[in-house]
């Protein structure tokens, strides 16, 4: 398997533009989780979903923020409009649900916003 | 809620032992994890070890788990310029569906 898989890599964009991240998670895994990690706070969990279904957005920081998961092989994270305080990296990670739950992290999405 | 504290720095002398500790609050917690993240990398889990054990060895790395004080440490023996990285210390529980991560300890390994 390819691992999970993260598009873009890299994005610059400007203040008030529409922004939309990608995953895809390992092909069996039925569990997905969202991440932002920056300098000043961390790894913060925005959300994740259990067999397509959002079990917990508490992190969401936003109504800018959204995501979806329309099939288990796939996932995007939406910010629109975006701001400067957005610019993190971004990682989406899967993993099986269950109590042993060993996550596989992608690359991660470096978004700057201007 | 959940809660999982790490300091944030640690810097070692290449060849001597690393350290690093970490706390939990989540009494029910059932597996405890350690990631490594390289620089411009994703975390990649090092190692793991089930709540009903109080250590763990695997090569370099020996876990310590002491579950009256929630405490849990990775030692990394003989440690390398290669282990300079961010350790996540991190949780889980049967009903939780998820892990719960600390905000991880970089460590600096000087030649």
């Amino acid at each position: 398997d390819a691992g999970v898989i993260q598009s873009p890599r890299h994005e610059v964009t400007e203040m008030g533009q529409e922004v939309t991240l990608r995953c895809k998670p390992i092909s069996g895994h039925n569990s997905l989780f969202w991440y932002r990690q920056t300098m000043m706070r961390g790894l913060e969990l925005l959300i994740y979903f259990n067999n397509n279904v959002p079990i917990d957005d508490s992190g969401m920081p936003e109504d800018r923020f959204s995501a979806k998961m329309p099939n288990a092989s796939f996932s995007t994270l939406k910010i629109q409009p975006s701001e400067p305080r957005d610019s993190a990296v971004y990682f989406c990670a899967s993993s099986l649900a269950g109590a042993y739950n060993e996550q596989f992290f992608g690359p991660g999405t470096r978004l700057t916003v201007l | 809620g959940e809660d999982v504290e790490q300091s944030l720095f640690l810097s070692v002398r290449e060849g001597d032992s690393s350290v690093i500790n970490c706390t939990y609050t989540d009494s029910s917690s059932t597996y405890l994890y350690w990631y490594k993240q390289e620089p411009g990398a994703g975390l990649q889990l090092l190692t793991y070890i089930f709540s009903n054990m109080d250590m763990k060895q695997d090569q370099r790395l020996t876990v310590l788990l002491n579950k009256k004080d929630k405490h849990l440490s990775l030692r990394i023996a003989d440690t390398q310029t290669g282990d300079s990285a961010i350790y996540f210390c991190a949780e889980s529980n049967t009903n939780a569906g998820k892990s719960t991560f600390g905000d991880g300890t970089t460590l600096t390994v000087k030649p």
